[in-house]
């Protein structure tokens, strides 16, 4: 099975920061990645996919990249609505799929 | 707009069972593959099981395999999760989500509904 080593597990960071996740497959998954953010209390929501493709209607501080192994999200101007926990999700063995640990973003 | 409504959660024993139902509006369902996701409290997401389109092809993850079966009623716009031989490990929310077109992810998820395995 593809293991997927997401950090950090937490930040805290001020309003206008930088924040970048990174996320690590334990093989090659080419670009086969996608990122989610969870609000407290309520379902994901797709930002990224395919590493670096944004969703419609995503913020455009918020985006992605990598391939094969190694892959950053990166949201450039912290905002105070994107408190939340972000996921990657790896589906390069379909039909399984595997999600990364999580990180929860905090403001400072 | 699209939606999907879980229902069916609640408390049960081990070993019991429980059926999971979805009911999706604001896109033509029968187009659109479709998931299970779960998040055990306090804890990450967990993929389930996957069901395309026409039910052609069905998926499980390990941990529910032989325990889960997944259907779908395209006439009926909706989407189950029949859960046998239920364990404690198995509480958690359970998400309903809609597969993107064309690639592996998840673009709508359901609210979720609350499974809980305890005696």
């Amino acid at each position: 099975d593809i293991q997927m080593t997401q950090s950090p597990s937490s930040l805290s960071a001020s309003v206008g920061d930088r924040v970048t996740i990174t996320c690590q497959a334990s093989q090659d998954i080419s670009n086969y990645l996608n990122w989610y953010q969870q609000k407290p209390g309520k379902a994901p929501k797709l930002l990224i996919y395919d590493a670096s493709n944004l969703e419609t209607g995503v913020p455009s501080r918020f985006s992605g990249s990598g391939s094969g192994t190694d892959f950053t999200f990166t949201i450039s101007s912290l905002q105070p609505e994107d408190i939340a926990t972000y996921y990657c999700q790896q589906y390069d063995n379909l039909p399984s799929w595997t999600f990364g640990q999580g990180t929860k973003v905090e403001i400072k | 707009e699209v939606q999907l409504v879980e229902s069916g959660g609640g408390l049960v024993k081990p070993g019991g069972s429980l059926r999971l139902s979805c009911a999706a509006s604001g896109f033509t369902f029968s187009s659109y593959s479709m998931n299970w996701v779960r998040q055990a409290p306090g804890k990450g997401l967990e993929w389930v099981s996957s069901i395309s389109s026409s039910s052609s092809y069905i998926y499980y993850a390990d941990s529910v395999k032989g325990r889960f079966t997944i259907s779908r009623d395209n006439a009926k716009n909706s989407l189950y999760l029949q859960m046998n031989s239920l364990r404690a490990e198995d509480t958690a929310v359970y998400y309903c989500a809609r597969g993107k077109s064309g690639i592996a992810a998840i673009d709508y998820w359901g609210q979720g509904t609350l499974v809980t395995v305890s005696s």
